[in-house]
């Protein structure tokens, strides 16, 4: 079946534009992550919905970062007023299981902000 | 919060040695660990991964250990190759789903 999907794959923005970029999960997958990663660096949490409830944001680097998921399905993560510091792979992945689930990742969304 | 440390950051080997890389870490509640391999240029794809339940598992020339005791984790390839090539990430659940990865290992394997 269809993996995670996100778009657009690349995306280039001047510094203190705003940028949206989506995240298709997996049908019926109820978790959905947002994650970050540098250059040769790690993955770093951003933000993770489950279900209805109430969206852990626990790590977002600022408030110019937010994200919303309708309809429990596609989410859309949005930066506002990009600094180059933003720049780096935005990888969304999902989940079936509610607890410790396996999380399939998207191919990620590479932004590069000049 | 949890943490988890990884090691080596680089290890390179021959084709068809072994490599082993190693995780620890802090939360003793955690008790899902996923290994992820990531080409260059590719998303993060699951190879093996373990439930506190059991201490071992093992996918033809992956394997990986626990030890919940003493909160560490390994992950195991014999007769490496070259296809074998990649960022290997190893990760932690929290908090019922959510996971804490660590920093990652570039595996060379040398023909």
């Amino acid at each position: 079946g269809a993996g995670v999907s996100q778009s657009p794959s690349n995306k280039v923005t001047e510094k203190g534009k705003d940028v949206e970029l989506r995240c298709d999960p997996i049908s019926g997958h109820t978790a959905l992550y947002w994650y970050r990663q540098s250059l040769g660096q790690g993955l770093e949490f951003l933000i993770y919905f489950q279900g209805n409830s109430a969206p852990d944001k626990s790590g977002l680097p600022s408030d110019r970062f937010s994200a919303e998921r309708t309809g429990g399905s596609v989410s859309t993560l949005t930066i506002q007023r990009t600094q180059q510091e933003d720049s780096a792979v935005y990888l969304c992945a999902s989940s079936l299981v509610r607890l410790a689930g396996t999380q399939y990742f998207g191919p990620g969304t590479r932004l590069l902000v000049l | 919060g949890e943490n988890v440390e990884q090691h080596p950051s680089t290890l390179s080997v021959q084709e068809g040695d072994s490599a082993v890389i190693k995780c620890t870490y802090s939360d003793s509640a955690s008790n899902y660990f996923p290994w992820y391999k990531q080409e260059l240029g590719k998303r993060p794809q699951l190879i093996i991964d373990i439930r506190s339940n059991v201490g071992e598992k093992k996918d033809q020339r992956i394997a990986v250990t626990l030890n919940k005791t003493a909160k560490h984790f390994s992950l195991h390839i014999t007769e490496t190759q070259p296809e074998d090539s990649a960022v290997y990430f190893c990760a932690a659940s929290i908090e019922g789903n959510k996971l804490v990865f660590g920093a990652g290992t570039i595996l060379r394997v040398k023909s």
